[in-house]
């Protein structure tokens, strides 16, 4: 099976940065995702790494080391708009599974 | 920009009951997919769906639920008889391919009583 944690709660002031840790043990990984749900709404797609290293998407950072099953999403620059769940997710590939297996998510608070 | 819509938004039914959710996912894209979140826990994988067939399913999806794309727009998930842990809400998501994101509809929010 898959396990994926990632903490439950996180605090960070406006305009500063924050990480959020995300690690997991799977067989056959197949690239990892971090999407953000605002409560209440669905999860939006924020980013996609399947081999080592840092992806930027604007204020949005996502780093991966597959041998250390380990992931982060940085948020830089926070806005109170980014007060939301981060949920990291898997894909893994064995016996043709492909659909993304979830942790439970941070939620983010983002204090003035 | 596209967008994967869900109906109803929120749906009541007793215990016992048929319901049917609908999507309509992005035109050109080629998977679909079924989530439930249950309040205050995490996303779930149901079921994927490619080629008008299951594709492949999670220990969630039992006899009791089936999914449809009875046309070229659609993509039904159907809970033959809802049971009051059923209570979630349900996210259709599709994507272009297999190995790139899902994007997610709104959800729909299902309430057994």
């Amino acid at each position: 099976g898959q396990n994926i944690d990632q903490p439950t709660e996180m605090t960070a002031t406006e305009g500063a940065i924050v990480q959020i840790n995300c690690t997991y043990q799977t067989s056959g990984f197949n690239g990892l995702f971090w999407y953000q749900q605002h409560a209440g709404e669905a999860p939006t797609f924020l980013s996609y790494n399947v081999l080592d290293g840092l992806e930027e998407k604007g204020r949005f950072s996502s780093f991966l080391s597959r041998s250390k099953g380990y992931s982060y999403l940085l948020l830089k620059e926070l806005q109170m708009k980014d007060s939301a769940s981060y949920l990291c997710a898997v894909r893994v590939m064995d016996t043709g599974r492909r659909a993304l297996t979830f942790g439970s998510g941070t939620r983010l608070q983002v204090q003035p | 920009e596209p967008e994967v819509t869900q109906t109803p938004s929120h749906q009541v039914t007793q215990m016992g009951q048929e319901v049917i959710l609908r999507c309509v996912p992005i035109s050109n894209h080629l998977y679909f997919y079924w989530y439930r979140q249950i309040l205050g826990q995490k996303v779930e994988f149901l079921v994927s769906f490619y080629n008008n067939e299951i594709s492949e399913k999670s220990e969630i999806f039992d006899d009791q639920f089936s999914v449809e794309r009875p046309d070229g727009s659609n993509f039904t998930l159907k809970i033959r008889s809802t049971k009051l842990e059923d209570s979630a809400m349900y996210f259709c998501a599709s994507g272009p391919d297999r190995n790139t994101e899902a994007f997610f509809g709104q959800g729909t929010r299902l309430t057994v009583v």
